[in-house]
This record gives C-alpha cells, structure tokens and sequence, in this order.
C-alpha cells in the first residue's frame, strides 16, 4: 500500500463549479498534510496546509482534514479555468531518519470555461 | 527576495558524463530534499538533509551523490552510475513542521 494515494483524474469541472479532490494516507501518526498546485511544466507550489481535524479556508480553497478516517480533501469553490493544473497531496511523517514527506501521483483538474 | 533558486533551469549530459545541480535558498531553513519527478508521475525523493553535514537517502539515491557542507546550499551529482537520469529535478527546503517550498525544477536530458 503507497503511504499516499489520489484518484489520478482527470477531473473536469465547469467554470464557477466547486471541484473537490481527495487523498487518503496509511500512518496514522502522521502530523502535517498539504496541497500544492503544479502547473504543466512548473514546480509544484504550497496551497494549503492543515494540522488538525476540520475544515481549513483560504480564500476559495477548503481544506479537510479527518484524522480517524486517514483522509484529507480540497474544495475550490467558484473554480476559474487558472485553477487548471494538477494537485498534489502530501503527508509528513516521521519516520527513524527524521521527517519525510510523501506525495501522491496528484490529481489533474480542468476547469471549462 | 526569499526562495529557493536551482541552476541550469536545463542541463543536457552525454553517457558517462557526471553532472552537478546547483540548490540555493535563502530561507533559512535547517532542512533540503531532492526529488525526481517522471512524465505523469509522483515525486520520488533521492536525499534529504535536516542539518548541515548531514543527509540521508531517500527511495531512490543510487547513481546520486549530494553534499551539505553550508546551510544554503544542497548540491546534487548525478553520477555516470545513474542508468536512467533523464527527469524533472526538483529541489526544497522546508522548517521542522511546515509544508515544503520548491525551486522552479532543472530539467536533465541524456544525449
């Protein structure tokens, strides 16, 4: 089992629409989670970032976050075709040699104006 | 300006050719990573330093070498051992807790 896993997509939205993108993780003591954004070509870039259960807002950007069930997700509300790109889920954990972060393959989102 | 730069942005090496990439930050954060990151993949990460003149291996290191001897600075080599190194390489940094700040990538091509 991958410590992080993400449905791949491609996810397609309608301009104006709330996209919603999904992550679950396998270490329950995992501690930190966040979202980047990577554009075609681009690195990736920090979005969000939650610690705690519960909802997270930033903006038009919602994070989850529900420790008991190892799953975090990402809302964007009122989606505009620049929020097309692919996202990122990540997880700290610490493991014998000190903090790691552990990606997911990411989820491609298209935005239709 | 505070971030993370990377050079080349593209860097081309021949067969049995080692070549070094450069990482900068001035973020003044204690921790740096290398990953790699194939057409339609994940990051895979290659190294990762928490202190100076100290790193560890990720799930990938064979065929890379780094050193860490300023805080600043995270160098990789990827060595002529590296069987397939054509990727995306991507260099961050981040502080005890926090998410990950990336440089903007140099892209490594074997001719």
């Amino acid at each position: 089992q991958k410590e992080v896993e993400q449905n791949s997509g491609p996810l397609s939205v309608p301009e104006g629409a709330i996209a919603s993108l999904n992550c679950t993780y396998s270490d329950r003591v995992s501690q930190s989670f966040f979202w980047y954004r990577q554009y075609s070509g681009k690195s990736p870039e920090l979005i969000m970032s939650i610690y705690s259960n519960g909802d997270k807002e930033d903006g038009r950007f919602t994070a989850q976050l529900n420790k008991a069930s190892q799953y975090v997700s990402l809302l964007i509300r009122d989606s505009q075709p620049s929020d097309s790109a692919t996202y990122l889920c990540a997880v700290n954990m610490l493991k014998g040699n000190g903090n790691q972060f552990y990606f997911g393959t990411g989820t491609s989102l298209t935005v239709i104006p | 300006d505070g971030g993370i730069t990377q050079s080349p942005k593209y860097l081309f090496r021949k067969e049995g050719q080692n070549v070094t990439l450069s990482c900068e930050q001035n973020l003044n954060h204690d921790a740096m990573y290398w990953y790699r990151q194939d057409p339609g993949q994940g990051l895979r990460l290659i190294y990762y330093s928490q202190i100076v003149n100290d790193f560890q291996k990720g799930d990938i290191a064979e065929g890379y070498s780094v050193s860490r001897e300023k805080k600043e600075s995270f160098p990789l080599t990827v060595t002529s051992a590296q069987k397939n190194p054509t990727a995306f390489y991507l260099c961050a940094s981040s502080i005890r807790g926090a998410g990950q700040f990336f440089g903007p990538g140099t892209r490594l091509t074997v001719l």
